[in-house]
């Protein structure tokens, strides 16, 4: 079947603005989980969802980071006012429970 | 805190063998993941480590001392397309805790 797809692939934005960014779980998976990986940086967790809600948000590193799992399958993360220091790769990783983590191929972010 | 560590850099030549280790201080421990990463794509699975010992699967092994916090992933028979990063995480309750990577290059 299908891995997890994200979109867009890239996306450039300016300084300020409001953007959203989307994952596609692999069919079946009720675990979903978003990092953020900075250039020679290991990815970095954000945020993880079981079914529809939110279980841990810890990583997610300010308010303006948001993330939504409405029908428990797809999921998007909203970041407002976006800042420069927010360009990443923003990776997305879906699990059938707690087993192996299935990575995305992740939205490259820049900032302007 | 959380303290996850591997070497930034390695070489090797190819059809060598190469151990690429990871050391690790976190606050909770579920086991123990390797993940490869070719330079601009997603990290793919590579093995999953939850108890002591070696676990081999076909050119690539994992080892875990969970005693002494202790992971590495051996290559062996190295090829041009091992060249990529190894990403060494820890599974913490419900989260991956990625170690910086270790930039691997093979050489003819």
């Amino acid at each position: 079947g299908a891995g997890v797809s994200q979109t867009p692939s890239n996306k450039v934005t300016e300084k300020g603005k409001y953007v959203e960014l989307r994952c596609d779980p692999i069919s079946g998976h009720t675990a979903l989980y978003w990092y953020r990986q900075s250039l020679g940086q290991g990815p970095e967790f954000l945020i993880y969802f079981q079914g529809t809600g939110a279980a841990d948000d810890s990583g997610l590193p300010n308010d303006r980071f948001f993330a939504v799992r409405p029908e428990g399958s797809v999921s998007t993360l909203k970041i407002q006012r976006t800042e420069r220091g927010d360009s990443a790769v923003y990776l997305c990783a879906s699990s059938f429970g707690g087993d192996t983590q299935y990575f995305g191929p992740g939205t490259r972010l820049t900032v302007l | 805190g959380q303290n996850i560590d591997q070497p930034t850099e390695m070489t090797a030549t190819e059809g060598a063998i190469v151990q690429i280790n990871c050391t690790y201080q976190t606050s909770g421990f579920n086991g123990l993941f390797w993940y490869q990463q070719h330079a601009g794509e997603a990290p793919t699975f590579l093995s999953y480590n939850v108890l002591d010992g070696l676990e081999e699967k076909g050119r690539f092994s994992s080892f875990l001392s969970r005693s002494k916090g202790y992971s590495y992933l051996l290559l062996k028979e190295l090829q041009m397309k091992d060249s990529a990063s190894y990403l060494c995480a820890v599974y913490n309750t419900d989260k991956l805790i990625f170690g910086t990577g270790t930039r691997l290059q093979v050489f003819p």
